[in-house]
């Protein structure tokens, strides 16, 4: 059975500070990995997507894959009070997701 | 374009008692999730539709759960008898799948979700 772990915070960084979330993987096989955002309260929502080896920028996140290694990293750089949630890392080459249970950030000013 | 809604936002209900929640997709997205997120866990899929077909309720308790999707549209999940271990947010997710050379994205949109309370 497929399992994503992750960390379950909470993370805390000062504002403007780069916050780095990871997560593992299980499955050798697996090469489509999303990162979800959930604030307190409210449904998950995709902020990266990433299916090959190497770095996908977006803005101010990062998204890491090293296959070799079954790890998966975000990176939030210049962290803002706003991004205080729970992100979720999920693994997705399938039509069926496989969730972490989520790290909680925390962005303190 | 309209996000996937869902209805009703809270439930409170005493144990055995039925309860149902309703979804409606994402235009255009022929299939659609239902999870289950208990607090401080990721979602747990409970049921995948694609269009009105169960492809994958192998983690849906059939005794006392079920679900349907008429017309491939709106789904409706049920529990009868609701128990105290039920409560948790119910979230519907709709997608539809992208074919990119040799990857398939399949980004899944989620609702806001239904707490219910089993009292």
């Amino acid at each position: 059975q497929k399992e994503v772990e992750q960390n379950s915070g909470p993370l805390s960084v000062p504002e403007g500070a780069i916050a780095s979330l990871n997560c593992t993987y299980s499955d050798r096989g697996s090469q489509s990995f999303f990162w979800y955002r959930q604030y307190s309260g409210k449904s998950p929502e995709l902020i990266m997507f990433i299916y090959s080896n190497g770095d996908k920028e977006d803005g101010r996140f990062t998204a890491q894959l090293n296959k070799a290694s079954q790890y998966v990293s975000l990176l939030i750089r210049d962290s803002q009070p706003s991004d205080s949630a729970t992100y979720l890392c999920v693994e997705g080459g399938t039509d069926k997701l496989i969730f972490g249970t989520g790290t909680r950030l925390q962005v303190f000013p | 374009e309209a996000g996937v809604v869902q209805s009703p936002r809270y439930k409170i209900i005493e144990k055995k008692q039925p309860v149902a929640f309703w979804c409606n997709p994402i235009s255009g997205h022929n299939t659609l999730y239902w999870y289950r997120q208990n607090l401080g866990q990721g979602p747990e899929l409970l049921i995948r539709y694609e269009n009105e077909e169960a492809v994958d309720d192998s983690q849906l308790p059939k005794d006392r759960f079920s679900a349907e999707r008429l017309k491939g549209v709106d789904s409706t999940l049920k529990i009868q008898p609701a128990e105290l271990g039920d409560s948790a947010v119910y979230l519907c997710a709709s997608s539809r799948r992208e074919d990119r050379g040799r990857t398939v994205k399949n980004i899944q949109y989620f609702g806001a979700g239904t707490r219910l309370s089993v009292l």
